[in-house]
């Protein structure tokens, strides 16, 4: 069946603009994950969404970042006024539930020149 | 300190090798344990998934947890050059913690 997406696969954006990245979960799959992985270095947890629950958005690192899940299906995560430290491969990972095992996507690769 | 440390590598073994990856960590609460295999450019995907203390096998691989020690290792028996990725291993507390850890990451290739 078809696995996580996440679009764009790859994205250039000047310093100071916003930009949006956009993950589809696997159907049925309640809980997702925001990740960002710079080079070199391991995940980085940024926000987890699970059904109808509040968010836990404590792994966002400044209010420049949100994101949003309609119901349980995609999720858009926005970068405001970007920056050149923000640029890495955020990774968006759905699983069935809690404690399940996560299924990641490829990764969007996010350039700030 | 990290909540996880994992030796970056990068590491280079013959094909056939045994490959011994590992990870150390500090928060006793993990309960949850797993490793992923990350190809270049590729989303990470689960190996293996355990659960407490203990050995688990599938195929090639062993996962081994030792929480009295907070360490965990992944075995990988006859190494294969298809191998060659990079492995992370992420933790989790379960309970109320929906926040999984990942290590930095090893980098191995296996040389045929």
């Amino acid at each position: 069946g078809a696995g996580v997406s996440q679009s764009p696969s790859n994205k250039v954006t000047e310093k100071g603009k916003d930009v949006e990245l956009r993950c589809d979960p696997i159907s049925g799959h309640t809980a997702l994950y925001w990740y960002r992985q710079r080079l070199g270095q391991g995940l980085e947890f940024l926000i987890y969404f699970q059904g109808n629950s509040a968010p836990d958005k404590s792994g966002l690192p400044s209010d420049r970042f949100s994101a949003e899940r309609t119901g349980e299906s995609v999720s858009t995560l926005t970068i405001q006024r970007t920056q050149q430290e923000d640029s890495a491969v955020y990774l968006c990972a759905s699983s069935l539930a809690v404690y399940n095992e996560q299924f990641f996507g490829p990764g969007t690769r996010l350039t700030v020149l | 300190q990290k909540e996880v440390e994992q030796d970056p590598g990068p590491l280079s073994v013959p094909e056939g090798a045994i490959v011994s990856l590992n990870c150390t960590y500090s928060n006793s609460a993990f309960q949850y344990f797993m490793w992923y295999r990350q190809y270049s450019r590729k989303g990470p995907e689960l190996l293996m998934y355990t659960y407490s203390s203990g050995n688990k096998e599938d195929g090639r691989f062993t996962a081994q947890v030792d929480k009295s020690s907070k360490y965990i290792s992944l075995f990988i028996r006859d190494s294969q050059p298809s191998d060659s990725a990079t492995y992370l291993c992420a933790m989790s507390r379960g309970n109320t913690g929906n926040q999984f850890y990942f290590g930095t990451g090893t980098s191995l290739t296996v040389i045929p």
